[in-house]
């Protein structure tokens, strides 16, 4: 069974970083293309951004485009987001996943919160 | 963008009863939308993909529909475990995006 664990979150003040982190177990890492998605406290889910399988491709939604960066590291299935400039807007739960047969995604983490707060 | 539209945002519905979740998205998506239940303070669970194909695990009493806009999500006959959330998600094009999500509720 597909294992995928975040780490990373907790609190920080507006304006700081924090970096998040994604361990990969039971599949092939290196050949699967994989997504953050975040949930504000109460909300619905939005795509954060997303990396092809050798990293050589990444896409990131406008809201977080020149803040946030995906990246991966094969060697160690391990898939990262690292967050500057963060705002109170980006308060959320954030999930990795695994991308399926198309860009839809049939495993996720339990997800790490991040709180963004003075 | 692709603007997905769910429909409605609260569904009340009695165990063994039948629901039906709308969405629409702005342009045409074709077959490439996926349906996600949550419980809350859980991650999301794919149920379906290509808008009709059920994900693995998923039981005969979900199902999905559509093409194009128009797509539903069908659940037969409720069980406890069935009220949740549900969202539905585009990715024919980028940004992927999601609707802002269906509540069934116990009636």
């Amino acid at each position: 069974e597909v294992q995928l664990l975040e780490s990373g979150g907790g609190l920080v003040q507006p304006g700081g970083s924090l970096r998040l982190s994604c361990a990969a177990s039971e599949f092939t890492f290196s050949t699967s293309a994989m997504t953050w998605v975040r949930q504000a406290p109460g909300k619905g889910l939005e795509w954060v951004a997303s990396i092809s399988a050798t990293g050589g491709s990444t896409y990131y939604a406008d809201s977080v485009k020149g803040r946030f960066t995906i990246s991966r590291n094969n060697s160690k299935n391990t898939l990262n987001l690292q967050m500057h400039s963060l705002r109170v807007e980006d308060t959320a739960v954030y999930y990795c996943a695994k991308r399926g047969s198309g860009w839809f995604h049939g495993s996720w983490g339990q997800g790490t919160l991040v709180t963004v707060s003075s | 963008e692709i603007v997905m539209t769910q429909s409605p945002a609260t569904l009340s519905v009695s165990p063994g009863e039948r629901a039906t979740l709308s969405c629409r998205a702005s342009q045409s998506v074709s077959s490439n939308l996926a349906w996600y239940q949550q419980i809350p303070g859980q991650a999301p669970r794919l149920l379906i993909y290509g808008a009709s194909t059920r994900a693995t695990g998923v039981p005969a009493t979900f199902s999905g529909s559509g093409s194009g806009t128009e797509f539903t999500l069908t659940i037969s006959s409720l069980q406890s475990e069935d009220f949740a959330g549900y969202y539905c998600q585009q990715y024919t094009n980028w940004p992927l995006t999601f609707g802002g999500g269906t509540k069934v509720e116990i009636k």
